[in-house]
């Protein structure tokens, strides 16, 4: 398997602008988590999905920020529009949800390489 | 609310030394405490894992110690190498309602390995 695949791996933008950050989860992993790295503030969870549907997305800073899961091969991060504090380095996580946790199976999250957003 | 709380932020340690990172819990609902290792450029990677149910975990040079009583658990690394340098995050969790472990990481450990 690939693993996570994440893209683009990096983005400059200007303030302003729309940016919208894509993940592929590993195939069989029906949860998604997106993660956001900053010094500051370590790693933050902005939003988590299972089954492609959006459980809990109080870590998303404000209303700029979107995120959709369409299918279960594919995630966006969406940030409209976009400003120099939002730069940081941003994650997306798979993993297995309940049903295969209660199984047996390990819940390991496995990280994408990451998107390094800078904002100007 | 800030619920793993890890230390120390940095740590210089020779090769051959062991090096050692804390982190303490609140919430008494966590069932799941991992170790991520992250390199430079690379996303967090799972390390080592325990259970509130067992109090020590080794695997190899890596070791966890869980005190459930005293909400804190820890990573020692025996022996440690220049390749060990890099940022761990300790993290815990409980399985969620809806079925999933939400991870809440501590603000992580840059751990430097000089020969």
């Amino acid at each position: 398997d690939a693993g996570v695949i994440q893209s683009p791996r990096h983005e400059v933008t200007e303030m302003g602008q729309e940016v919208t950050l894509r993940c592929k989860p590993i195939s069989g992993h029906n949860s998604l988590f997106w993660y956001r790295q900053t010094m500051m503030r370590g790693l933050e969870l902005l939003i988590y999905f299972n089954n492609n549907v959006p459980i809990d997305d109080s870590g998303m800073p404000e209303d700029r920020f979107s995120a959709k899961m369409p299918n279960a091969s594919f995630s966006t991060l969406k940030i409209q529009p976009s400003e120099p504090r939002d730069s940081a380095v941003y994650f997306c996580a798979s993993s297995l949800a309940w049903a295969e946790l209660l199984a047996g199976a390990g819940n390991e999250q496995f990280f994408g390489p990451g998107t390094r957003l800078t904002v100007l | 609310q800030q619920q793993v709380k890890q230390s120390p932020q940095s740590l210089i340690v020779q090769k051959g030394g062991i090096s050692i990172i804390n982190c303490a819990y609140e919430n008494t609902a966590f069932d799941y405490f991992p170790w991520y290792q992250q390199f430079p450029g690379k996303g967090p990677a799972l390390l080592i894992a325990i259970r509130p149910d067992v109090s020590e975990k080794k695997e190899g040079r890596f070791t966890i110690s869980f005190n459930k009583s005293a909400k804190q658990f820890s990573l020692h690394i025996m022996d440690s190498q220049p390749g060990d340098s890099a940022t761990y995050f300790c993290a815990a969790s409980s399985l969620g309602w809806a079925g999933s472990y939400q991870l809440t990481f501590g603000k992580g450990t840059k751990l430097s390995v000089i020969p």
